[in-house]
């Protein structure tokens, strides 16, 4: 069975701080990462995907990808207590005729302090 | 404005009762997904639909069922047959040629 493991946290960082999020993922074959933002409450809300080695920018958030260790990880920069909730990772599994499915960490709870 | 409508936003359900779980999208998505999440969990996949009139299981589709008679809606029913039915359920909509799913606001059901 497929897998993907978060450290389930709490991560605690002070605002302004570096928040790093980790997730690895047991099939090798997989292509595409997905990081979601779930507030309490509520639902995902996609903040970024990567599909290939090396780093992926978008404003504060940078997303870091590693196929040879099957790693994949989310880094926040200067942290804003509004950052505060479960960062969930989700690996795309194609399931054939362009169909796929996610399969989801359980996710890590973050909380910037101010 | 486009989106995914859920409702109920809280369902309460007696055991042995069926319960149908809506769900409506206006951004003519072609796939639609549905996910349980329980507290402290990660979201699991119980079913999904690429076109009208097919759907294929999830993770977890034992004791569940859904429909897809219209591209817009897909409705789930939790039958009398799920053990432990209690959690919140997401349905989620993407355009085929798009990674992105997007997520309704979720309901929450509870058994009591």
């Amino acid at each position: 069975q497929k897998e993907v493991e978060q450290n389930s946290g709490p991560l605690s960082v002070p605002e302004g701080a570096i928040a790093s999020l980790n997730c690895t993922y047991s099939d090798r074959g997989s292509q595409s990462f997905f990081w979601y933002r779930q507030y309490s409450g509520k639902s995902p809300e996609l903040i970024m995907f990567i599909y290939s080695n090396g780093d992926k920018e978008d404003g504060r958030f940078t997303a870091q990808l590693n196929k040879a260790s099957q790693y994949v990880s989310l880094l926040i920069r200067d942290s804003q207590p509004s950052d505060s909730a479960t960062y969930l990772c989700a690996v795309k599994v194609d399931s054939g005729a362009g169909s796929y499915q996610l399969t989801f960490g359980k996710g890590t709870k973050l909380s910037v302090i101010p | 404005d486009g989106g995914i409508t859920q409702s109920p936003k809280y369902l309460f359900r007696k055991e042995g009762q069926n319960v149908t779980l809506s769900c409506e999208q206006n951004l003519n998505h072609d796939a639609m997904y549905w996910y349980r999440q329980d507290p402290g969990q990660g979201l699991r996949l119980i079913y999904y639909s690429q076109i009208v009139n097919d759907f294929q299981k999830g993770d977890i589709a034992e004791g569940y069922s859904v429909s897809r008679e219209k591209k817009e809606s897909f409705p789930l029913t939790v039958t009398s047959a799920q053990k432990n039915p209690t959690a919140f359920y997401l349905c989620a909509s993407r355009e085929l040629a798009d990674p992105e799913q997007f997520f309704g606001p979720g309901t929450r059901l509870t058994v009591l």
